[in-house]
This record gives C-alpha cells, sequence and structure tokens, in this order.
C-alpha cells in the first residue's frame, strides 16, 4: 500500500498570497487530519475531516480552511499569507475516525512565506 | 484541556547505552497515549501506543513504555540505542473518540558513537 503523500513537498510564497497544499491518504482511510509544526509552537492540530466533514478544528484563524472529496483526498488552503505561516504542513490519514485507530502521517510540505 | 509535558528538549545518549524519554500528561481521565518519531526532514512514525490493559506496551525498534496512571507518565526506553535512533522523539496524547492528537514539545535525541 502506498503511505501518504502530500504535495507539494517544498513551496515558498509571498506575504499575502494564498496557498493550496495536497493530501492523498492511504488507500481505504477516510480521515485526515492537518497539522502544523513550526520550531516556535511545535506540532498544533489544525482540523479533521471524515467522509468530507471537518469534524475537529483547532484554534487557528479563519484564513486556514480545508477540505475533502469523495476519493478521500483532502485540501488545506491558507490565505492572506503572514511570515508565521512558514512551517511544515503534515498530513495524516486514519481508517476511521476515532483514537483506536492509528494516524499514518506523510513527509509533509514545507512552506516558506517571504 | 488536555496537555502533554516532555521535560528533556535534548538528551544526548552513548550507543549502546539506556534510554528513558519522559512523558506527563494532564487530563481528567485516562487518555489515549501515544510515542511517535521523526527524523529529520521526515513525518511523524508511530513507535507505539497504549490505550487500555497491559501497562508495558511494546512498540517498534525495541522501544517500549509504561503507562503510570498514579504518576500520569507514559515513559519511553529502550534497552541499548542504536546510532540510528538519534531523532526527535513526541509524546501525544487523545481523549477517547477523535483523531486529534495533543503532542509534547519534542525530546531531541543524539546518540554518540
Amino acid at each position: 500500500k502506498a503511505g501518504v503523500t502530500q504535495t507539494p513537498r517544498y513551496l515558498i510564497k509571498t506575504r499575502g498570497q494564498q496557498v493550496t497544499l495536497s493530501c492523498s491518504p492511504i488507500s481505504g482511510h477516510r480521515s485526515v487530519s492537518w497539522y502544523q509544526q513550526t520550531p516556535g509552537q511545535g506540532l498544533q492540530f489544525l482540523f479533521e475531516y471524515f467522509s468530507e466533514t471537518q469534524r475537529n478544528k483547532g484554534n487557528f484563524p479563519g484564513r486556514f480552511s480545508g477540505r475533502q472529496f469523495s476519493n478521500s483526498r483532502s485540501e488545506m488552503n491558507v490565505s492572506t499569507l503572514e511570515l508565521g505561516d512558514s512551517a511544515l504542513y503534515l498530513c495524516a490519514s486514519s481508517e476511521i475516525s476515532g483514537a483506536s485507530t492509528e494516524a499514518f502521517f506523510g513527509q509533509g510540505t514545507r512552506l516558506t512565506v517571504v | 484541556a488536555q496537555s502533554v509535558t516532555q521535560p528533556d528538549i535534548h538528551i544526548t545518549v552513548s550507543e549502546g547505552a539506556s534510554l528513558e524519554l519522559r512523558c506527563n500528561y494532564s487530563y481528567g481521565a485516562t487518555p489515549y497515549l501515544f510515542w511517535y518519531v521523526q527524523s529529520p526532514g521526515q513525518g511523524l512514525q508511530l513507535l507505539l501506543k497504549y490505550f487500555s490493559g497491559d501497562t508495558l506496551v511494546q512498540g517498534i525498534k525495541g522501544f517500549e513504555a509504561e503507562f503510570k496512571r498514579s504518576q500520569s507518565s507514559f515513559n519511553l526506553r529502550k534497552p541499548s540505542v542504536h546510532w540510528s535512533d538519534a531523532a526527535e522523539y513526541f509524546c501525544a496524547v487523545v481523549p477517547g473518540g477523535g483523531n486529534k492528537l495533543t503532542f509534547g514539545t519534542g525530546t531531541q535525541l543524539k546518540v554518540e558513537l
């Protein structure tokens, strides 16, 4: 089985622009979660999608949004980028929405905002 | 709200020595507990998890962890460290239900040859 695939791996954007990151979960997995990792704040939960519905949301401004498609692929969008949005964005997929299932992480997308 | 504390930011051990990474959590009930490892430029890999039952859990790569309810701890151990174990280790918790992981700040492990 292929693992979790995140594209692109690296991205450089200018302040004020918007960006879309993509995550393809493991085949058969229906839950996708997104995390932001920065040196200052560590790993922080952004949101979780299950069967195209947002189930959980972290404490991030409305500039951060996401969606999930019928094939379970997910995208997250960040609008009006700020320098502080520079981070590694990690996607994790699980079979179902529940802590008894293991979350498999992708390699992440490294976003740099200049 | 639940929280996770990893008191050691950096740990250095010699190859072949034993290792213990500390993790304490704050949560009203027993949460689901995890240890993940992250190599530079990589995503997170699950080492082991605890949901219930036997408080000593075995994971991959020779790691184990012990859940101690009285101390709200879930420390990670390895009897003999290999140079390839050098990485960052994260403890995480999830309240019952849902996939929202709350991570500790991580412990960076350096292995001296």
